[in-house]
């Protein structure tokens, strides 16, 4: 069974930072594309940034550029986001999605809430 | 960048009812469009993708189609499970995703 389990949310102040990780499970972790989207309390959904099976390309909505970085480790079958410069509209569940490219996202974690308040 | 303009933003409808959810991109996304279903508090679930593409395990009362710039999801025979929030996603280029505001099928 396919399972993306997401963890490192919490409370932090403007200007903090934050790693959330993705462990992935039940399928071939290398094999994938991989997502971020978030979603702030009562919006609709935001993609946030992808990686490439091995890394090497990232994309990020401008939003995020130079203040969030994807990454993965595939011996560990895991997923990160490195989130710097957090701002209070930074405030949301966050979510890993395994992309399957031509399906697009067709299994998702459970999301970890983020909230940046002073 | 691609923007997902989703219509309309809320539906109010009866179990038995049919509803149509539109969708539409700002620039040619060939048929490289999926749907998703989320309930409160849970994660978004894949319903369609490219464009009109059942995900296994979906029930067949759920169909859509579309290409290019304009596209529609239907639900026949909308059922008490049905009632949640449906958004589109575009996934033309890797680069650049982006989603529909969303539709909130509400009970009437």
């Amino acid at each position: 069974e396919v399972q993306l389990v997401e963890s490192g949310g919490g409370l932090v102040q403007p200007g903090g930072s934050l790693r959330l990780s993705c462990s992935a499970s039940g399928f071939t972790f290398s094999s994938y594309w991989m997502t971020w989207v978030r979603q702030a309390p009562g919006k609709g959904l935001e993609w946030v940034a992808n990686i490439k099976q091995n890394g090497r390309e990232k994309y990020y909505v401008d939003s995020v550029k130079g203040r969030f970085t994807i990454s993965r480790d595939n011996a560990k079958n895991s997923l990160y986001l490195q989130i710097n410069s957090l701002r209070v509209e930074d405030t949301a569940v966050y979510y890993c999605a395994r992309d399957s490219g031509s399906t697009s996202m067709d299994r998702w974690g459970q999301g970890t809430l983020v909230t940046v308040s002073s | 960048d691609i923007q997902m303009t989703q219509s309309p933003s809320t539906l109010s409808a009866s179990v038995g009812d049919s509803v149509i959810i539109t969708c539409r991109a700002s620039q040619s996304i060939s048929s490289w469009l999926a749907w998703y279903q989320q309930k409160p508090g849970k994660a978004p679930k894949l319903l369609i993708y490219r464009a009109s593409s059942l995900e296994s395990g979906v029930p067949s009362r759920f169909s859509a189609s579309g290409s290019g710039t304009e596209f529609t999801l239907t639900i026949s025979s909308l059922q008490p499970d049905d009632f949640a929030t449906y958004y589109c996603q575009q996934y033309n280029s890797y680069w650049m995703y982006s989603f529909g505001q969303g539709t909130k099928v509400e009970i009437k």
